[in-house]
């Protein structure tokens, strides 16, 4: 079973508008972490926005959120006012305790996001 | 500037030889990971390092394989067991297994297959 699930392979969105997406995860350590990245088409990874699993509220970073519903296992990222420099892949990751005392990272397949003007 | 950086950007393999992909962080980050990322796949782990001389396999490590005898440098090479290596190999960092686990990655190596 994938451990990160990201359901929509492509999106589109008006400039301007707001973008909401989606992520869910599996895991069952209680102590995890959630992670947004952006991979632009030069190849390399920007991160954007992190959740640890005992945080109360929602993280936010400028214009990105993530929307975190815990019973759910949902960690979805929310973008508002989409710009054309937002067009790129966006990843969801997680990193969760593996044995020996080391975390391990897990990453989504991706979606593909393309903001029109 | 810190960062991580990678090279070389491309690179070409012969059949039945090893290359070796290189990986330098100025960071002072204590783990440090390689990717590999095929289409429509996202990354896979093939090895990880918490701290120098050590480092563990990730879920696609056959085929591969790493040092890390310095802190900043943590090189992989793709071995001539890897029959299907034409991907693109993505290096990253985090200051260490304990903290957050933010990575920040290298602009990548796109690896093909003469």
């Amino acid at each position: 079973a994938q451990k990160i699930t990201q359901t929509q392979p492509g999106m589109f969105v008006q400039e301007k508008e707001a973008v909401t997406l989606d992520c869910t995860y599996d895991t069952s350590d209680p102590s995890y972490g959630l992670f947004w990245y952006k991979q632009p088409s030069s190849g390399e990874m920007i991160f954007l926005i992190y959740q640890g699993s005992y945080d109360q509220q929602n993280a936010t970073e400028g214009r990105y959120s993530l929307n975190f519903q815990k019973a759910r296992k949902s960690a979805n990222l929310v973008i508002s006012a989409s710009q054309l420099g937002d067009s790129a892949m966006y990843f969801c990751a997680m990193r969760e305790a593996a044995s020996g005392g080391s975390y391990i990272p897990t990453f989504g397949r991706g979606t593909s996001l393309i903001v029109h003007p | 500037d810190g960062g991580i950086t990678q090279s070389p950007k491309y690179l070409f393999r012969k059949e039945g030889q090893n290359v070796t992909l290189s990986c330098e962080q100025n960071l002072n980050h204590d783990a440090m990971y390689w990717y590999r990322q095929d289409p429509g796949q996202g990354l896979r782990l093939i090895y990880y390092s918490q701290i120098v001389n050590d480092f563990q396999k990730g879920d696609i490590a056959e085929g591969y394989s790493v040092s890390r005898e310095k802190k900043e440098s943590f090189p992989l090479t793709v071995t001539s067991a890897q029959k299907n290596p034409t991907a693109f190999y993505l290096c990253a960092s985090s200051m260490s297994f304990r903290a957050s686990g933010i990575q920040y990655f290298g602009a990548g190596t796109r690896l093909s297959v003469l």
